[in-house]
């Protein structure tokens, strides 16, 4: 099956700081999402972005899928920021999620 | 406002005990939703694929008759889980894909955390 990997693993930074969270998938997608999990377990839909670039505030995405990779920005980070980030993926044909192993981050005062 | 309403958020039951777990879909009909299985610090795992009208589709290493699914509506997947154990205990979470021709995301309910004492 596909390979979908994240770095980095663990994150802290400084209230704020920003950070760039990469996403690798090991082949063509016609689905991307970013999801960031909160300490109560919601999945929070950051981003569709099976492609191109798009921004919400603080937040923006980029996804070169010929080049298999996304990555998610986050400026200015706060506090509220902390989580667990997930990237998923669906293949072609196919409409099932592959989640990466997701980035935590922890955003200090 | 939630695309998605899970149903309960959590249960804390007896081992042996059997656990239905609702997944709804409020904005759309959804001929197909996903159940995942998350586990402590670690990922989301599909668990099955759920089909109106037809038998689930389920993913390597889960146990057809332990997770049982039922999709009778276009708007409803149910999840039990039968005489449940401590190692079934875990987060269990669904998602429906909107509706619509070609790519559309995927929206989540917001889990169930399951606790079998």
């Amino acid at each position: 099956g596909i390979q979908v990997e994240q770095s980095p693993p663990d994150l802290i930074l400084q209230e704020g700081a920003n950070s760039t969270l990469r996403c690798n998938f090991s082949d063509s997608v016609n689905n991307l999402q970013w999801f960031h999990q909160n300490p109560w377990g919601q999945l929070i839909n950051l981003f569709y972005i099976p492609s191109g670039t798009k921004q919400n505030g603080r937040l923006s995405a980029t996804t070169v899928a010929t080049e298999r990779y996304s990555l998610l920005y986050i400026s200015s980070s706060q506090t509220t920021d902390s989580g667990v980030y997930f990237c998923a993926v669906t293949l072609y044909n196919f409409n099932k999620f592959y989640f990466g192993s997701g980035t935590k981050l922890n955003v200090k005062p | 406002g939630a695309v998605v309403s899970q149903h309960p958020s959590r249960v804390i039951c007896k081992s042996g005990t059997s656990v239905k777990i609702e997944c709804r879909s409020l904005d759309f009909q959804a001929t197909t939703m996903f159940w995942y299985r998350q586990f402590p610090k670690q990922s989301l795992m599909l668990m099955a694929t759920s089909n109106e009208g037809s038998k689930a589709t389920y993913e390597q290493g889960v146990e057809k008759d332990k997770f049982l699914i039922n999709h009778a509506s276009l708007t409803l997947s149910t999840l039990t889980v039968t005489s449940a154990h401590p190692e079934d205990s875990s987060f269990y979470i669904c998602s429906v894909q909107s509706s619509g021709t070609g790519n559309q995301p995927q929206h989540f309910g917001d889990g169930t955390r399951l606790s079998i004492l």
